[in-house]
């Protein structure tokens, strides 16, 4: 079945640019995610990239798609205090149902002084 | 324009007991949907609820249940606690009506403690 992989920490010193990692099984994805959790919150939908573009900048963000190699990107650039949280990569073939929206298991970022 | 609210926030519960959190959607959205996040198996789907009907459900037992109402505001219900279900409990909303980017607007979680 679809599934999304991504690795579950990441440590960066404050001022760097961090680079988090997802590659995804399911060669009909449609829609890329990103989605943020904060301490003691809910996940909050940072950015997205649809299948047919391989880059998308956002301020800050830039997430990149390698579709060939199902791989997708999220670099944040000066990484800051306020970036810490848990990151979620997800993927949809773009049915209009929450169920079909897969999600990894999340990388924690922490920022290093 | 007020986000999705979950209540409660915080509750702690015994084994055996049961549990009802409550979610209620943005205005607007009729698709609720629930998920459990733990630390070891990070977020699992539970259901779907969409005008009243449960559109799709997760691979958890019939322990876990929901419903939703005519205002789109959605329950979910845990029977028999055991400790394993001690979780954060995550709603979401979104419009899914129209092809989309699917979006999921989240609440801030009810966290579940079971003793």
């Amino acid at each position: 079945g679809e599934d999304v992989e991504q690795s579950l920490f990441l440590s960066v010193r404050e001022g760097d640019s961090s680079v988090i990692n997802c590659t995804y099984t399911d060669s009909s994805s449609t829609y890329l995610y990103w989605y943020k959790q904060e301490p003691g919150a809910g996940l909050q939908l940072l950015t997205y990239i649809f299948s047919n573009m391989d880059m998308k900048q956002d301020q800050r963000l830039t997430v990149l798609l390698n579709k060939k190699d199902k791989h997708l990107s999220l670099r944040i650039a000066d990484t800051q205090t306020g970036d810490s949280a848990i990151y979620f990569c997800a993927e949809s073939a773009g049915y209009s149902s929450a169920s079909k929206i897969i999600f990894g298991s999340g990388t924690r970022l922490s920022i290093r002084p | 324009k007020a986000g999705v609210t979950q209540t409660p926030r915080y509750l702690i519960k015994t084994r055996g007991q049961q549990v009802t959190l409550s979610c209620s959607p943005i205005s607007g959205h009729r698709s609720v949907s629930w998920y459990q996040q733990t630390p070891g198996q990070g977020l699992q789907f539970l259901f779907e609820y969409f005008s009243e009907t449960q559109r799709n459900k997760g691979n958890f037992p019939g322990r876990f249940s929901g419903r939703q109402f005519s205002n789109s505001r959605s329950e979910m219900n845990v029977s028999t606690l055991e400790l394993g279900d001690s979780a954060l409990y995550l709603c979401a909303s979104s419009w899914a009506e129209t092809a989309n980017t699917g979006e999921l607007f989240f609440g801030e979680g009810s966290r579940l403690t079971v003793l």
